[in-house]
Order: structure tokens, then sequence, then C-alpha cells
């Protein structure tokens, strides 16, 4: 089955505590991405990768990494999370095309509590 | 980058009634624009897109208008049922912007009363 997964879909964690949320896709997409949802905030990108070991910073990257070592991953790293990370997080993936645009398909979200 | 305004933010109507949802956006080499929907607790998913060079695209009860001149975009539901309620974003892609960067717009809470 073509899927988006995501790692873990809950966790509550402390401040200052390095956490990782992975993301595997096994459609052979080229596209990923990181986004956080906020209430009445919408889906904010974080980071993105065209392609292996190219990533890029979205909308909001400052608190996160990413690394893009294999096609099929991408985690998401806080590396000192703060209350203020405390979010719902969506991995997404897609094809890219030449000159045209792909459909995304996104993961079923992480929620992180960060105290 | 790209800015995209959404209305409204929430939404109330009776079954059967025809809902509306409105999106500018502010980059005008924008050419692509794609509505999302959200269901509560669950991820969001491609319901409808339309492309530039198209004023409208209809897929059964759902269509999405394109007024390039204006920069707006709306998205229309017709006889609207229970199962439509949800939470739904509308997205522009900038043509030259690295393809797959969406910019969404924050959102529109649809409920609709049986």
């Amino acid at each position: 089955e073509a899927q988006v997964t995501q790692n873990p879909r809950y966790l509550i964690t402390v401040t200052g505590k390095k956490l990782t949320v992975t993301c595997s896709q096994n459609m052979n997409h080229e596209y990923m991405s990181w986004y956080r949802q906020d209430p009445g905030l919408g889906l904010r990108q974080i980071y993105y990768s065209m392609n292996v070991e190219v990533t890029d910073k979205g909308d909001v990257p400052e608190g996160y990494k990413v690394s893009r070592k294999e096609k099929r991953n991408f985690p998401l790293i806080l590396e000192s999370p703060s209350p203020n990370q405390t979010s719902l997080y969506f991995c997404a993936s897609s094809f890219v095309g030449a000159d045209s645009y792909n459909e995304q398909f996104f993961g079923p979200g992480t929620r992180l509590t960060v105290l | 980058g790209e800015n995209v305004e959404q209305h409204p933010s929430t939404l109330s109507v009776q079954e059967g009634d025809s809902a509306v949802i409105k999106c500018t956006y502010s980059d005008s080499a924008s050419n692509y624009f794609p509505w999302y929907k959200q269901e509560l607790g669950k991820r969001p998913q491609l319901i409808i897109d339309i492309r530039s060079n198209v004023g409208e695209k209809k897929d059964q009860r759902i269509a999405v208008t394109l007024n390039k001149t204006a920069k707006h975009f709306s998205l229309h539901i017709t006889e609207t049922q229970p199962e439509d309620s949800a939470v739904y974003f509308c997205a522009a892609v900038p043509r030259g912007s690295t393809l797959g960067r969406l910019y969404f717009g924050r959102g529109t809470q649809l409920t609709v009363w049986p």
C-alpha cells in the first residue's frame, strides 16, 4: 500500500530533551516536506527536500533540523525542544515534475507536547 | 514569498445548502491552486485542484473557480452533507518556485448541520 508513515504518532517530552520524528514514504517520491499545524495558523512549512542530500528551509525552520540521506526517509530533529514547538506535525511527499505540480501525500501526523 | 489569505475561518451551513470558501493570493506568477480537506483527527487530502490556464473545474458536488485578474480562487460545495464537515485549506504554488512548495491559507472550518 502506497503511504507516508510517521513515528511516533504521539509524544510528550520535556524542554531540552532531543527528539527525532521519523517520516518514511514507499512511493519513490523525490519531494518531502515537514509542516506544523497550529490552531488558526493553518499548515506552515518547516523544511523541505527536493531529493537526497538536498534540503531547504521553509517558513518556520528555527529550532528544527532535517536530513535526507535516503530517498524514502526524511526525519525531523528537535535538538532542544521548547514549549512553543508543541504542535501537530505532518510529513508529506510528492513526485517532482519537470514543469508541473503533483499531489502531496500527507502522513498521519505526530502530536508533540513539550512541557 | 507568496501570501494566501482564506475566508471565512468558520462556516456553518444547513445540510443541502451550498458552501463557498474564498482565497486570495499575492504572487501573480502563481499557477497552481490545490484544495485540501482535513477531517477531524485525520491528515489533509487533496480534493480538487486548478491550474492557471483554466477558469473553472468541477468534480461532482465540488467546483473551483479561478480569477487570475483579481488573484482569487474559490471552492464551491453544493448539496452539502454532514460528511463534508471538515477543515478546508487552499494553497498556491508560484511558477518558477521550487516545485512542490505549497503556500497554504489558514483554513476554513466547515460545519454542515443535519
